[in-house]
């Protein structure tokens, strides 16, 4: 079962614009991280923010987490064509060490 | 630093065969997870090997196994496939636990007919 839900499943921006997604989780983690995930292939790591953490920023990314709320974000500030992709959350969750849970994915469209 | 390699990366076979999976981590790191991708399950947890041994399994039916080498390769294995079994095998490797961002390879599309 997934451990993180991803919202919105799919967004459409124009190049230059913000794009932001959220990730819900279901249980504690330790950790939460971002990936993306070009057509087809093998995923790529953005960043790793631990829950003792609110905030990291990482070039044009930045990830906020609420732990009271079980939620992250991801914001891609910026946007460029090359940014469209799929991008995942990923939980280490509290308890089940060596095992990473995703999320469903958002997958995202940047036009010119 | 040479990245996480996957072999094959193309694989077709037929259901009730067996295929084996082969993921080379990166230089140094210890720990090789391995997920399958499918379009209506999504990214899931197979299971993760750190020197050698098994640390977690995912809930895959028992046709699904897998090994570490003491060179830290790893191989997993399917055997009497089924059709669900189609999907994008995916390696990913870290230093040393999944508290560390893990390093994905191009993983190994199989199609089983």
């Amino acid at each position: 079962s997934q451990q993180g839900e991803e919202d919105p499943q799919a967004l459409s921006i124009q190049e230059g614009e913000n794009a932001t997604m959220n990730c819900s989780y279901k249980t504690s983690i330790n950790n939460l991280q971002w990936y993306r995930q070009n057509s087809g292939r093998g995923l790529v790591h953005l960043i790793l923010i631990r829950s003792n953490e609110r905030e990291k920023h990482s070039g044009r990314l930045r990830v906020t987490l609420d732990t009271s709320k079980k939620s992250s974000s991801l914001l891609i500030t910026a946007s460029r064509a090359a940014d469209t992709a799929s991008y995942f959350c990923a939980t280490d969750v509290t308890g089940t060490a060596s095992k990473l849970t995703f999320g469903t994915g958002t997958r995202l469209q940047v036009t010119l | 630093k040479a990245g996480v390699t996957q072999t094959p990366r193309y694989l077709i076979k037929t259901r009730g065969q067996q295929v084996t999976l082969s993921c080379s981590p990166i230089s140094g790191h210890r720990s090789v997870s391995w997920y399958q991708q499918t379009p209506g399950q999504g990214l899931q947890f197979l299971f993760e090997y750190f020197s050698e041994t098994q640390r977690n399994k995912g809930n895959f039916p028992g046709r699904f196994s897998g090994r570490q080498f003491s060179n830290s390769r790893s191989e997993m294995n399917v055997s009497t496939l089924e059709l669900g079994d189609s999907a994008l095998y995916l390696c990913a490797s870290s230093w040393a636990t999944l508290s560390y961002e893990q390093y994905f390879g191009p993983g190994t599309r199989l199609t089983v007919t």
